[in-house]
């Protein structure tokens, strides 16, 4: 069965500064993986998938993830933080042919101090 | 509206009672999910449909939960008998062939059994 783990429960950044928020996946086989982002009264919205080739993803609102094989990960990035990016933070993994069913991490709550 | 509506947003009922969620999806998806977020916690499968049938309810806790999607659209999920253990956010989503991977979520609905 596939797992989601997200090892960072709260994280909290600067304004400005940069960010990384760990993922990592138990999967028998080529995953799809998915960064979603949920903020306070507002639906899950993907901010970037992979499915295959290039191993660094580019999504919405300047967030990025880079696949890694070797190490299960799937970690998400973005150069500088802005205030309105704090909300909560999922990993997911789908498999393929299995019809869009993702598994999702607990998420990480993203604080920005001003 | 043009994304997932779900009624109502938020329910609270009485240990044993009855409950029915409604999803309303993006007109045109085929497929429909039904996830369920405990506080703390990422967003939980429940049971997913192709259309009218369900495709995979392995993720339903029990007897007590049933979800039905009788015209390939609006989908109702049904707790009986509900549970202090039941309270959580359902959240659904759907989404289409065209958006491999990419689930669209509705805001959800808060249920609290007291």
């Amino acid at each position: 069965a596939q797992s989601v783990t997200q090892p960072d429960i709260h994280i909290t950044v600067s304004e400005g500064a940069s960010l990384e928020l760990r993922c990592n996946y138990s999967y028998g086989a080529t995953p799809y993986l998915f960064w979603y982002v949920q903020s306070p009264g507002q639906g899950l919205q993907l901010l970037l998938k992979y499915f295959s080739g290039d191993t660094l993803v580019q999504g919405i609102k300047g967030f990025e993830a880079e696949f890694k094989r070797s190490q299960s990960s799937f970690n998400l990035r973005k150069p500088s933080v802005h205030w309105s990016d704090a909300a909560e933070y999922f990993c997911a993994v789908g498999a393929v042919g299995a019809g869009n069913m993702l598994t999702f991490g607990g998420g990480t709550r993203l604080m920005v101090k001003p | 509206g043009a994304g997932v509506s779900q009624t109502p947003s938020n329910k609270v009922t009485e240990k044993g009672k009855y409950v029915e969620l409604r999803c309303d999806p993006i007109s045109g998806h085929t497929a429909l999910y039904w996830y369920r977020q405990s506080l703390g916690q990422g967003p939980e499968f429940l049971i997913y449909f192709q259309g009218t049938g369900a495709a995979d309810d392995s993720g339903l806790p029990n007897d007590r939960f049933f979800a039905v999607r009788p015209e390939g659209s609006v989908s109702t999920l049904k707790i009986q008998r509900t549970e202090r253990g039941d309270s959580a956010v359902y959240l659904c989503a759907s989404s289409s062939r065209a958006h491999t991977g990419e689930l669209f979520f509705g805001e959800g609905s808060r249920l609290t059994v007291l």
